[in-house]
Formats: structure tokens, sequence, C-alpha cells
């Protein structure tokens, strides 16, 4: 099984900042890589995927980055409305398994 | 626009066998552009893949559930279910039925909360 760690868990930071998420997969996955983001009591939303694809509507302050394994999901000025949890996503192409991070929840600070 | 909505019982007892159906609208479940699966979320916690069904019937299965897992396709009402064997309480959790383009989840459903409890 491919195992996916995010860091940091939890991230505080102010509006207007640029925050990065780290995700690393225990073997590669070529650039098989999504991210989204999560509100309470709502289903995740897609924002990058093929590790640095953009989602059709998302901000383009989102950006993703990385291949094999290690990824960034980068927020380059974070707005109010981008206080949430951010999980990423890995696809294994020969097993056709996925698996997802921890987690990671940006706060405000 | 495609859209999922799973159905199923919110309240399940143990050693009981849950089991959750997701409507697949606005979309053929049978379409090549698609494959489809399940993913769950313990109150408070992450999200955890479940497996996934493609339209040819190939299933893949989180080997940490795969013993007790059964995901299947039924292209007559255009719905794709999931069952999960000898619950217990550590499989409370929301349960999202989800579409899947390539490598990634591209429609989510809204998620039903499972609660496993005598």
């Amino acid at each position: 099984d491919i195992q996916m760690t995010q860091s940091p868990s939890t991230l505080s930071a102010s509006v207007g900042d640029r925050v990065t998420i780290t995700c690393r997969a225990s073997q590669s996955i070529s650039s098989w890589l999504a991210w989204y983001q999560q509100k309470p009591g709502k289903a995740p939303k897609l924002l990058i995927y093929k590790a640095s694809s953009l989602e059709s509507g998302v901000p383009s302050r989102f950006s993703g980055s990385g291949s094999g394994t290690e990824f960034t999901l980068t927020i380059s000025s974070l707005q109010p409305d981008d206080f949430a949890t951010y999980y990423c996503q890995q696809y294994n192409s020969y097993s056709g398994m996925c698996s997802f991070g921890q987690g990671t929840k940006l706060e405000i600070k | 626009q495609l859209q999922l909505q799973e159905s199923g019982p919110g309240l399940v007892k143990p050693s009981e066998t849950l089991s959750l159906t997701c409507t697949v609208s606005g979309g053929s479940i049978s379409s090549s552009s698609y494959y489809w699966g399940w993913i769950r979320q313990p109150p408070g916690k992450g999200l955890e893949w479940i497996g996934s069904i493609y339209y040819s019937g190939s299933t893949y299965y989180n080997p940490s559930l795969k013993s007790r897992v059964t995901i299947s396709v039924d292209t007559s009402k255009n719905q794709f279910s999931l069952k999960l064997s000898s619950v217990t309480a550590a499989d409370t959790a929301v349960y999202y039925c989800a579409s899947l383009s390539g490598s990634y989840v591209s429609r989510w459903g809204q998620g039903t909360l499972v609660t496993v409890s005598s």
C-alpha cells in the first residue's frame, strides 16, 4: 500500500499570507496526486488534479506542484474563505487503489 | 451535470451488514468516462478510501477492509452499492459515494452518516 504523509497537520496563518502544504508518498506515484478542500459538514471539493492542474472554477491563488514522491499545495494569498482542511489523495496506477493524506487544518492566526 | 445521492439506513447494529446505495443522475453509470467509489470519514477524523468499481465490473478494495467489503453496480437502476459486513463501532462514519475521472474524485455525494450501535 502507498502511504501519504501530509505536513503540517495544523497550520495557523493570516489573511494575505502565502502558505504551503506538503504531501509525501511512500513510493513514486508519478503525477497521480489530487488536492481537496473540505469545510465542516460538507463533502470535499477538488482543487488540483494530476499534481498541478487547476480544477475549473478554482481560484488561481491555488497551485500544485511536484512529482514522484513529494508534492506541494500553495495558496498564494490567503482569503477568509480558504480556512478549511486540506487533503491530498494519490492514485496507484498499478493497483487501481487510492488513499488520502491525514489532512492539514488551516486555521486563522 | 453528474449528481450522486447516497441512501440507506442511518443506524446499523454491531455484527450486522451496512448497506448503502448511490443513485447517479445526469449521466450513465455505464459510461467509460467514469468509475465509481466509496469513501468514508469517521466523526472528527480524516478521509478513508473504501474501494471503487469500473464500468467493466472490476473492483478495487482498501486492503484493510477487503475481507468485509463488496461494491457492485446495477446498470438498470443507474446505481452502485456498498456492503460492509460484520460492522463495529469503528465503522461509524459519514459515507460518501463518488465518481472518479481517472485518478481523482470529480464528484462527491453529499454524504450520509451511518452509526453502528445496538
